[in-house]
């Protein structure tokens, strides 16, 4: 999991309520992922970001939104127009090559 | 458009036997290819990548990969499985377009029979 955290590692929410999500990393990388796991169906990309102040939609942004403001930090909110939020989300970031490296987890569950 | 395919949603080996993980591709342009291992309930850790050059990529945990062009293949390797390999495996691709988007299959389980 190397120098990406995210928190919680679990998250419950209401119907109706948004949620965010925090990525943080330390490995000083440019570019930042979001990316949601269901069983089955892999990893699928909701947004991405290549530098500050940057970001862009993934397959499957709708229903969440992302800021870049700092380097280090690249949150992610699940709105209330996600229908259907329950599944674990992950975040990575890449080096200025090719490889991306993940962080832990959030597992999101709709009450 | 990019896209991954592993064709086996299990697979099952004896400890001690070699074990192979399938992953075909079908990409623009140079395919930049990489596996992933994830345990339960865990982030995604890096094992080898494919960019260019040799055909067989070695990578971490004794594991290898083969790289085919004519088949669009890219299958994961180990000559001998331990029980603790058991995990979730992930084969991606990176967007040849230069996006630096990646798209991923959907996994293959290992699992390992003591």
């Amino acid at each position: 999991d190397g120098g990406i955290t995210q928190s919680p590692k679990y998250l419950f929410r209401k119907e109706g309520q948004n949620v965010t999500l925090s990525c943080e990393q330390n490995l000083n990388h440019d570019a930042m992922y979001w990316y949601r796991q269901d069983p089955g169906q892999g990893l699928r990309l909701i947004y991405y970001s290549q530098i500050v102040n940057d970001f862009q939609k993934g397959d499957i942004a709708e229903g969440y939104s992302v800021s870049r403001e700092k380097k280090e930090s690249f949150p992610l909110t699940v709105t209330s127009a996600q229908k259907n939020p329950t599944a674990f989300y992950l975040c990575a970031s890449r080096q200025s090559g090719d490889t991306q490296y993940f962080g832990p987890g959030t597992r999101l569950t709709v009450l | 458009a990019q896209s991954v395919a592993q064709p086996e949603d299990q697979v099952n080996v004896a400890e001690g036997n070699p074990l192979t993980v399938k992953c075909t591709y079908s990409v623009s342009g140079n395919p930049y290819l990489f596996w992933y291992v994830q345990y339960p309930n865990r982030g995604l850790q890096f094992l080898l990548k494919y960019i260019t050059g040799d055909n067989l990529v070695k990578g971490s945990y004794g594991f290898e990969a083969e790289f085919n062009k004519s088949q669009t293949s890219f299958h994961l390797k180990k000559p001998s499985a331990l029980v603790s390999d058991s995990a979730l495996y992930f084969c991606a691709v990176r967007d040849g377009a230069g996006t630096y988007k990646y798209i991923f299959g959907t996994g293959t389980r290992l699992k390992v029979l003591a």
